[in-house]
């Protein structure tokens, strides 16, 4: 079982649409959770990061997380074609590097 | 913000040279930085993680005399790629923390072996 599961996608979807984009997890380590945005052949770009279970609001993005059932979520509100990109989820225990999911492809229709 | 600069972005090299890749953090230090090996369609895979003055540690399966990580400064580190083969082509990409576990990444690099 791998130590994070993301669906890869592509996941497609109108303009001004609500996006929900998941990873579960199965390494109990984990204390920091992160998302990352990357467009084709970019660095990740890092959106939200939290240390803790529950809500986290950014203008359009808000990102959960569950601890007690593994799972973590990244919503987008009024979706834009902008936001058109892979979205990683990652993971760690500490200061050491991350643990990634396979990132969702997300298209944005306008 | 913080940003952390690659380079190059992109390169091509024949088969058994050797190809340096840059990584520098440039408005705050990184005792530590990472670099990652990706894929087509694929997620980042750990390779080693880079730290100021003292060797790199390097993850299980991955080649330390193959890939060369030297960490000379708290805002620089380098991946050399040695005796290049087509195999190693791929996007690798760098990244920094700089508080905690806010990692910062680089643009990446896009390395083809001919």
């Amino acid at each position: 079982q791998k130590e994070v599961e993301q669906d890869p996608g592509p996941l497609s979807v109108p303009e001004g649409a609500i996006v929900s984009l998941n990873c579960t997890y199965s390494n109990s380590a984990f204390q920091y959770f992160m998302w990352y945005r990357q467009y084709s052949r970019k660095g990740p770009e890092l959106l939200m990061y939290t240390y803790s279970s529950g809500n986290k609001e950014d203008g359009r993005f808000t990102a959960q997380v569950d601890k007690s059932s593994k799972y973590i979520s990244l919503f987008i509100r009024d979706s834009q074609p902008s936001d058109s990109a892979t979205y990683l989820c990652a993971m760690s225990g500490g200061a050491d590097g991350l643990t990634f999911g396979k990132g969702t492809h997300l298209i944005i229709q306008p | 913000g913080a940003v952390v600069s690659q380079h190059p972005s992109r390169v091509i090299c024949k088969s058994g040279t050797s190809v340096k890749i840059e990584c520098r953090s440039l408005d705050f230090q990184a005792t530590t930085m990472f670099w990652y090996r990706q894929f087509p369609k694929k997620s980042l895979m750990l390779m080693a993680t880079s730290n100021e003055g003292s060797k790199a540690t390097y993850e299980q399966g991955v080649e330390k005399d193959k890939f060369l990580i030297n960490h000379a400064s708290l805002t620089l580190s380098t991946l050399t790629v040695t005796s290049a083969h087509p195999e190693d082509s791929s996007f690798y990409i760098c990244s920094a923390p700089r508080t905690g576990i806010e990692a910062f990444f680089g643009q990446g690099t896009r390395l083809t072996v001919v």
